[in-house]
């Protein structure tokens, strides 16, 4: 079955760059996503990438997907303490409904 | 309107209560899901409606009872619940199956 691993944690200054990281399985994987989640609250889509590409940048955030290694990554710059939170990447075939996610990387920036 | 709505926020109910989650979209989508998470865990998959239609079921015990009124709601019945059924009820939604999901705020449940 399919198969999302992702790093616990992360821990990062503030102004610096981070890069959460993921890996999956799934050769079939067409859709990719990261979202963020903040304490006590539901999930929030920041970005996805389809499968045919190789980079996706919106503002701040730049995913790279290697799709020959299975593996994708999500690099914020000017990280702030807003960014502190859980991100998780998901997965999903081009024909379902499920998401596959990843267990989450907490993500804590420093002052 | 990109926003995904479910009352209540909280809920604490006892092992003999019935009681509804409801969750609410405007966006016209046509896909909508309902998610269990544990603290420090990914969401789980309870259950998809695809067109109103129940698409995909995970096994979910009987004591949950989905049910999609319409296009633009989704309700969860609990009964008889455990408590460790404890944890954040989250619903989403897509414009179809393989598009991106939205997700709500989510239910925190509390069993006793």
């Amino acid at each position: 079955g399919e198969d999302v691993e992702q790093s616990l944690f992360l821990s990062v200054r503030e102004g610096d760059s981070s890069v959460i990281n993921c890996t999956y399985t799934d050769s079939s994987s067409t859709y990719l996503y990261w979202y963020k989640q903040e304490p006590g609250a539901g999930l929030q889509l920041l970005t996805y990438i389809f499968s045919n590409m190789d980079m996706k940048q919106d503002q701040r955030l730049t995913v790279l997907l290697n799709k020959k290694d299975k593996h994708l990554s999500l690099r914020i710059a000017d990280t702030q303490t807003g960014d502190s939170a859980i991100y998780f990447c998901a997965e999903s075939e081009a024909a379902g409904n499920k998401l596959t996610f990843g267990g989450g990387t907490r993500v804590l920036v420093k002052p | 309107d990109t926003e995904v709505t479910q009352t209540p926020k909280h809920l604490v109910m006892g092992m003999t209560n019935k009681k509804s989650l409801k969750c609410e979209q405007h966006m016209g989508h046509r896909a909508m899901y309902w998610y269990k998470q544990k603290a420090k865990k990914p969401p789980e998959l309870m259950f998809v409606y695809s067109y109103e239609k129940l698409s995909i079921n995970e096994s979910v015990p009987s004591r949950f009872s989905p049910e999609c009124p319409n296009s633009s709601l989704l309700n969860l019945h609990l009964h008889a619940l455990q408590p460790e059924d404890s944890a954040l009820y989250l619903c989403a939604s897509s414009r179809q199956g393989a598009d991106e999901q939205y997700f709500g705020p989510g239910t925190r449940l509390t069993v006793t």
